[in-house]
């Protein structure tokens, strides 16, 4: 069945700098990619989210690029701070808009 | 985005017994659906709550396990019967409308936290 992989399961960085999270999915029908911040004891929070026809989205400090040809899609978050530290989930949703969610990145930002 | 409330907010229940979570919006949307996240693991959709029929379930959860009402737009509950330990998990529901978010976004309530002992 469908599914999407999601690397890596744990991520620390320094405060400042980069951190990078990777999804992988199998479905070809898959045309809309969020991005979810999960603070521990929260609800998932929807941060970004890019749909197939574009290639990168940008906010602020986040963006998401999407490789529709190697089914690849990614969150980059620059110059990190200690409140971004949350496990993030990535997910891909078609037109019978049901989810399938990666299995999470807990990324933890130093200070 | 809506806002989305559910209730309760945690359990702790005998195995065997039932128990039926609530989960209310401000506003209509066309969709709902609820999910399970076990400690420390990601989302699984259990079904789509569908207004006015029988949810649509996912493989691997039953309506006889997780029967699932919702009356109208702005409401739905799970229940969660005969429980287990196994059940112990997360429950969610969550909200989207096609008309109003542009397609498919989904937004999620605060979650059930049910412990089966």
């Amino acid at each position: 069945g469908e599914n999407v992989e999601q690397h890596p399961s744990t991520l620390s960085v320094q405060e400042g700098d980069s951190a990078v999270i990777k999804c992988t999915y199998s479905d070809s029908a898959s045309n809309y990619f969020p991005w979810y911040k999960q603070e521990l004891g929260k609800r998932p929070q929807l941060i970004i989210d890019i749909r197939s026809n574009v290639g990168e989205k940008k906010d602020q400090r986040i963006a998401v690029t999407l490789n529709k040809t190697a089914k690849h899609f990614s969150l980059h978050i620059t110059e990190t701070q200690p409140e971004d530290s949350a496990v993030y989930f990535c997910a891909a949703g078609s037109g019978t808009y049901k989810y399938i969610f990666g299995t999470g990145t807990r990324l933890k930002v130093l200070a | 985005s809506a806002v989305i409330s559910q209730k309760p907010s945690r359990d702790i229940c005998q195995r065997g017994t039932s128990l039926t979570i609530q989960c209310q919006v401000d506003s209509q949307v066309t969709m709902m659906f609820w999910y399970r996240q076990q400690p420390g693991q990601s989302l699984t959709l259990i079904a789509t709550a569908n207004q006015g029929s029988e949810a649509t379930y996912e493989s691997g959860f039953v309506i006889d396990k997780f029967p699932i009402s919702r009356p109208n737009l702005t409401f739905s509950t799970l229940t969660v019967s005969n429980m287990s330990p196994e059940d112990s998990s997360i429950y969610l529901c969550s909200v989207g409308d096609p008309g109003r978010a542009g397609g498919y976004e989904q937004y999620f309530g605060p979650g059930t936290r049910l412990t089966v002992t």
